[in-house]
This record gives C-alpha cells, structure tokens and sequence, in this order.
C-alpha cells in the first residue's frame, strides 16, 4: 500500500532533550516537505527537499534541522525542543516538484513539549 | 510566494451543494490551483487541481475564473463525511518559490444534517 509513515504518532518530552521524528514513504518520491499545524495558524511548511542531499527552508525552519540522506526517508530534528515547538506535526511527499502531482500526507505526529 | 485568502468557515445541509471561493489574486501564469481537504484528525489529502479550464473528478468540482484570480470548489452534494477543511494552494515550480508551499488556514465546512 503506498503510504507515507511518521513515527512517533504520539510524544511527550521535556524542553531541550532532542528528539527526532522519522518520515518515510514507500512510493519513490523525490519530493519530501514537514508542516506543523497550529490552532489558528493552519498548516505551515518547515523545511522541504527535492531530492537526495537536497533541502531548503520553509516558513518556519528555526529550531529544526532534516536531513536526506536516503530517497525515502526524511526525519525531522529538534536539537533542542522548547514548548512552542508542542504542535502536530505532519510530512508530506510527492514524486517530482511538479505542478500537476498531488501531495501524499502522513497521519501527522503529536508532539508536545513540556 | 503566492498566496490565497479563503473564508474562515463555511456552513451547508445535507445534500445541498457547496460552493468553496478562494483568491488568489497574485497568482501568475504558471501557477497550478490545488485544493486539499483535512478530515479531522487525518492528513490533508488531495481533492483537485487545475489551470486555466474548470475541472471534475469525483470528488469535486473546479471553478476557475477567467482571469485566474480567483477559484471555487464544488462539492455537488455535501455529505456528512465532506466536513473538514478544505484548503486551497498554488503550485508553481519557478526560481525562488521551487518546492515551497503555502496553505494558510483553509475553510472549516461544517455539514447539517
């Protein structure tokens, strides 16, 4: 079945214990992009990737760092997280950087930060 | 990077059809309208995209303007399971705004029974 899949759906943590949440997607997607989602505030897009070795900065990178060092997975980092970093958090994939594909989305992660 | 205003919510019955706006009005010639809708606690998932004609698929409609600024989802009968929100967004793969996305807050659609 062609999914995208986050880990961990569900988190508690403490400010500044890092923690990583992983996304990966099974449909050879060049694509990959992490939102977090706020009440109020809809869906903002942190960071995103073309392709291998490639990533650049969404909306509202600070205090968060990926990586893409596989074509189907791309984690998300938090080095140090802080409580308004508490959001739900959802990764996103598509093959190419078209303007005619559709968006896959995972099933989003909860994290919060205490 | 282009962006688009929609309403904060919207309301319909049952059965009824619902019309979604969204403006765009910065949109440029290759900008693709996409439209995405979120089911509560669920991922946004992919409901419709066009350019410059209007649009069917089964799940919906697409509306777009003559002159592109604006567009309108079509939900031809709402159905309970249509509440969500609904988020409309430009794709474009162009110099600086390759790869980013921008989806705002969306409509709320709330369904009467």
């Amino acid at each position: 079945e062609a999914q995208v899949t986050q880990n961990p759906r569900y988190l508690i943590t403490v400010t500044g214990k890092k923690l990583t949440v992983t996304c990966s997607q099974n449909m050879n997607h060049e694509y990959m992009s992490w939102y977090r989602q706020d009440p109020g505030l809809g869906l903002r897009q942190i960071y995103y990737s073309m392709n291998v070795e490639v990533t650049d900065k969404g909306d509202v990178p600070e205090g968060y760092k990926v990586s893409r060092k596989e074509k189907r997975n791309f984690p998300l980092i938090l080095e140090s997280p802080s409580p308004n970093q508490t959001s739900l958090y959802f990764c996103a994939s598509s093959l190419l950087v078209s303007k005619t594909v559709e968006l896959f989305f995972g099933e989003g992660s909860m994290l919060t930060v205490l | 990077d282009a962006k688009t205003t929609q309403p904060n919510s919207m309301e319909s019955n049952e059965e009824e059809p619902v019309h979604l706006p969204c403006n765009h009005s910065t949109i440029s010639g290759t900008d693709y309208i996409h439209w995405y809708r979120q089911l509560p606690s669920q991922g946004p998932e992919y409901v419709i995209h066009g350019l410059t004609s209007n649009v069917n698929n089964r799940m919906a409609s697409l509306a777009i303007a003559e002159d592109r600024k604006s567009s309108t989802l079509i939900l031809h009968r709402a159905t309970l399971r249509d509440a969500a929100v609904y988020y409309c967004i430009l794709r474009d793969v162009r110099g600086s705004t390759l790869g980013r996305l921008y989806f705002g807050r969306g409509t709320q659609l709330t369904v009467w029974p």
